[in-house]
């Protein structure tokens, strides 16, 4: 059973489109991220949640909402997509709210928009 | 501005040999230190953790801290080419966030 699932693998979309994306965790952990890969690597957490409720929300723009129906799911939607959103989008789980335990990754979600 | 800093590389070593991979970090309040291995096109999976200054070792992989020169380092003995991969350095500061470095690219040679 894959522990962090995340959907779809790959997306493409033109610009100025609203896409979402998915994430399901079977770990029972409390907590979930989102991260984003770009180009160059950089793994930047963007939100976080614990027990649905928002933890850390960086300064990223207020296109992207993320959306916690229960612990286990954290979902990722953009709005107005633009070409600078193209990269990969990790979403994660770790066991505990804290920067103190690991996490568990998603196979990643590479979007690009065109 | 909270940082995480790694060479980039490409670091390359011959099959058997040791590779040395390094990490400095800014927040000298920082309590937790990680080591993520990204094959590519993949996600990144922990093989190390560490909270003490020292060396802990698990198997071929030995991580060493010194909180004093806030730096962080990892030890790869006997590699092989299937240890080809990005290594990402991730430092937690106690609170909920966790920062990463960029990655130091490994190429280990057959």
């Amino acid at each position: 059973d894959t522990a962090v699932s995340q959907t779809p693998k790959y997306l493409v979309t033109q610009m100025g489109n609203d896409k979402s994306i998915k994430c399901e965790q079977n770990l029972g952990h409390d907590t979930m991220y989102w991260y984003k890969q770009d180009s160059k690597k950089f793994l930047k957490i963007m939100f976080s949640y614990n027990n649905k409720e928002l933890i850390i929300n960086e300064t990223v723009p207020n296109r992207f909402s993320p959306k916690s129906p229960d612990k286990a799911h954290l979902n990722l939607h953009i709005n107005s997509l633009e070409l600078g959103d193209s990269a990969v989008y990790f979403c994660a789980s770790s066991q505990e709210a804290g920067s103190n335990t690991e996490a568990f990754f998603g196979q990643g979600t590479r979007l690009t928009v065109v | 501005q909270k940082e995480v800093e790694q060479n980039s590389g490409p670091l390359s070593v011959p099959e058997g040999a040791i590779a040395s991979l390094n990490c400095t970090y800014s927040d000298r309040g920082s309590q937790s230190f990680f080591w993520y291995r990204q094959y590519s096109g993949k996600s990144p999976e922990l093989i190390m953790s560490i909270y003490s200054n020292g060396d802990k070792e698990d198997g071929r992989f030995t991580a060493q801290l010194n909180k004093a020169s806030q730096y962080v380092s990892l030890l790869i003995r006997d590699s092989q080419p299937s240890d080809s991969a990005t290594y990402l350095c991730a430092v937690g500061g106690g609170g909920f966030k966790t920062i990463f470095g960029a990655g130091t690219r490994l190429f280990v040679k057959a």
